[in-house]
């Protein structure tokens, strides 16, 4: 089926550890972000790619970094894994049509956990 | 700066009964869009319905409609003869018109659909 695929969908890691998380898309969108969701704080963006070749801060960066593999991929890696970062981190895709945005697709999302 | 304020963290309704959740907004664009998003205990983000600032007609998706009141920066969404399959977590978000405008979102409402 169509849509974002991430890997993996737990994990727990120790303090200190590092760790990447995978995004694919296969709808051929240009833009793809990283999210992170905490209980009553909604979702925040961490890191957002507009276009193959770029990437960007998003609102919560420190700690983390990305790569834009390629138009389809766009993994999220920790280097130094921190209880903070124990979280619920959601993939996304998007498309524009000229200056017309069509919404946002969702991985399924990771849990991660941090001890 | 734009936000986006959902002021009901928690609603109840009965099955097959009708539901407004509530979502506010603060921008001094004139073009921009307005989005739904559910998200069930699966945790998977679903895009729910979308509405064009531009269109004064209100969107609907089946069971799913707004009310896109655009003088006073409210956009409502009325979920219509709720299923036990409408509990999730739903939440508005706004976004800019224009290239690679990134998603505003709120905090979030919680919906349950009680038999």
């Amino acid at each position: 089926n169509a849509g974002v695929t991430q890997t993996p969908k737990f994990q727990v890691l120790k303090t200190g550890q590092s760790m990447t998380l995978q995004c694919a898309q296969d709808m051929n969108h240009n833009s793809m972000y990283w999210y992170r969701q905490d209980p009553g704080m909604g979702l925040r963006l961490i890191y957002y790619s507009a276009s193959e070749g770029t990437t960007d801060k998003g609102e919560v960066p420190n700690g983390y970094n990305v790569s834009r593999l390629n138009k389809r991929e766009f993994s999220l890696r920790l280097e130094s894994a921190a209880p903070s970062q124990t979280s619920v981190y959601f993939c996304a895709s998007s498309e524009w049509w000229g200056f017309f945005p069509y919404g946002y697709t969702f991985g399924s999302g990771t849990r991660l956990t941090v001890v | 700066a734009q936000t986006v304020t959902q002021s009901q963290p928690e609603m109840s309704v009965q099955e097959a009964e009708t539901v407004t959740l509530s979502c506010t907004y603060d921008t001094s664009e004139n073009n921009y869009y307005l989005f739904w998003y559910k998200q069930p205990p699966s945790r998977q983000m679903i895009l729910v319905i979308r509405q064009e600032a531009y269109k004064q007609q209100n969107a609907t998706e089946n069971r799913f409609s707004v009310n896109f009141q655009k003088a006073a920066k409210s956009f409502s969404l009325k979920i219509s003869d709720s299923q036990l399959g409408d509990t999730a977590m739903y939440f508005c978000a706004f976004q800019e018109a224009g290239n690679n405008r990134k998603l505003i979102w709120g905090l979030g409402t919680s919906l349950a659909v009680n038999p």
